[in-house]
């Protein structure tokens, strides 16, 4: 079972579009972790969030968690052909031990 | 500051082959991960280590699959034999501190005839 859920699979939206990205998880996340990947490569960092509430901006992406820790959500405001790609959240969980996990990934298609 | 090294970057072997992939981590991060990625789905992690020693190997297929990082900095990770469903990106990564975000390489892609 996919431990943390992404929605949506895929996205196509026209060149200066708003989008939304979410993640969820049905357990309490110590740590989530948002990367962007091109086909083939390996996995940019994007962003990390801690703390339930928790919201960050780095150019026009902007990340948050929310207060249970168990959600969080990727808006790219205007978006732009740069931003294609597979956008991945990752998280750190523990039944026990720590543990990375990472969710399917949304695929992000922007047309000009 | 140097990233994630990963070699080679593509593989193309015949099944029941042996295959390995060399990392070599940011200089001073002392965890360093490996990952499988299947097409279409998220990186599954494999082994995690921290300077030479194993932290989480609860998902490395043990019967056929082996990694090492002997001198705590760069690392290998073997398969012997490969399966077709070996099939995928090998991913390695490093952190400073195993709590804090992961910088990864470039990917090993690794194609099982």
């Amino acid at each position: 079972s996919q431990e943390l859920e992404q929605s949506p699979q895929s996205l196509i939206v026209q060149e200066g579009k708003n989008l939304t990205i979410n993640c969820t998880s049905s357990k309490t996340l110590y740590g989530l972790y948002w990367y962007k990947q091109k086909y083939g490569e390996g996995l940019i960092f994007l962003m990390m969030l801690q703390k339930g509430g928790e919201e960050k901006s780095h150019e026009k992406i902007t990340a948050k968690l929310d207060e249970k820790k168990q959600q969080s959500s990727l808006h790219i405001t205007a978006s732009q052909p740069s931003h294609a790609g597979i956008y991945l959240c990752g998280a750190l969980t523990t039944s026990g031990t720590y543990k990375y996990i990472f969710g399917t990934g949304t695929r992000l298609k922007v047309l000009a | 500051e140097a990233g994630v090294a990963q070699s080679p970057r593509y593989k193309i072997i015949e099944k029941r082959q042996s295959v390995a992939f060399w990392c070599n981590p940011i200089s001073g991060h002392a965890t360093l991960y490996w990952y499988q990625q299947i097409l279409g789905q998220g990186p599954k992690l494999l082994i995690q280590f921290q300077n030479n020693g194993v932290v989480d190997d609860s998902q490395l297929p043990k019967d056929r699959f082996s990694a090492e990082r002997l001198k705590g900095v760069d690392s290998t990770l073997k398969i012997q034999p490969a399966k077709l469903e070996d099939s995928a990106v090998y991913l390695c990564a490093s952190s400073s501190l195993s709590l804090n975000e992961q910088f990864f390489g470039p990917g090993t892609r690794l194609t099982v005839l």
